[in-house]
């Protein structure tokens, strides 16, 4: 399997531009998150989905931010519009389901680097 | 207010010799804790990951204790190698209904020089 597949590996954008990332989880992952990662705030989880649906969104900071998942291999982040703060390396992960849901490892992709001017 | 924290947060040390990193917790209900490891430029792979019953997982150079009672984990890396230069980040999950609720420790940034 190729891991988790993001793209584009680097965006630089005006700040109020919309910008949209996406991610291919590994096939035959039921988990998909989303994660910023800043020097400041080190790694933080945004969302993630169970089988395509949205289980917890509480750390997206604010509306500008929305993420879809439409189908098991394919999702979305989409930040609208942008603002200089949203620079970070943006990361997608996925797991697979486990019984006891609490030794699953959670496969990283290799990021996104935003840059909004 | 659940919190991790590492130390130290930079670490340089000699191509050969041993180090130990620091993770202590705050998390609660604790469910498990992992160790990442993050090159630069990549996404974190993960190296262990250890329940409340375990206290010692190792993965080749690498072993990470947990003492559940004082909330504490280490990382230890044996005979470091240059390859080993990375941040070591601790994550530590707090059980919730459904998904575990992940706290992420902002990392050890470790230098290995030959």
């Amino acid at each position: 399997d190729a891991g988790v597949i993001q793209s584009p590996r680097h965006e630089v954008t005006e700040m109020g531009q919309e910008v949209t990332l996406r991610c291919k989880p590994i096939s035959g992952h039921d988990y998909l998150f989303w994660y910023r990662q800043t020097m400041m705030r080190g790694l933080e989880l945004l969302i993630y989905f169970n089988n395509n649906v949205p289980i917890d969104d509480s750390g997206m900071p604010e509306d500008r931010f929305s993420a879809k998942m439409p189908n098991a291999s394919f999702s979305t982040l989409k930040i609208q519009p942008s603002e200089p703060r949203d620079s970070a390396v943006y990361f997608c992960a996925s797991s697979q389901d486990s019984a006891s849901g609490s030794r699953e490892t959670q496969y990283f992709g290799p990021g996104t680097r935003l840059l909004v001017l | 207010k659940n919190q991790v924290e590492q130390s130290p947060q930079s670490l340089i040390i000699l191509e050969g010799k041993n180090c130990t990193l620091q993770c202590n917790y705050t998390v609660s209900p604790f469910s498990n804790l992992r160790w990442y490891k993050q090159d630069t430029g990549r996404g974190p792979v993960s190296l262990t990951i250890m329940t409340f019953s375990e206290n010692t997982k190792s993965n080749g150079r690498y072993t990470a204790t947990l003492d559940a009672d004082t909330k504490q984990s280490s990382l230890h890396i044996t005979a470091s190698q240059l390859s080993d230069s990375a941040s070591y980040i601790c994550v530590v999950s707090a059980k919730d209904t459904g998904f575990q609720k992940l706290v992420f420790g902002t990392g050890t940034r470790l230098l290995v020089s030959p």
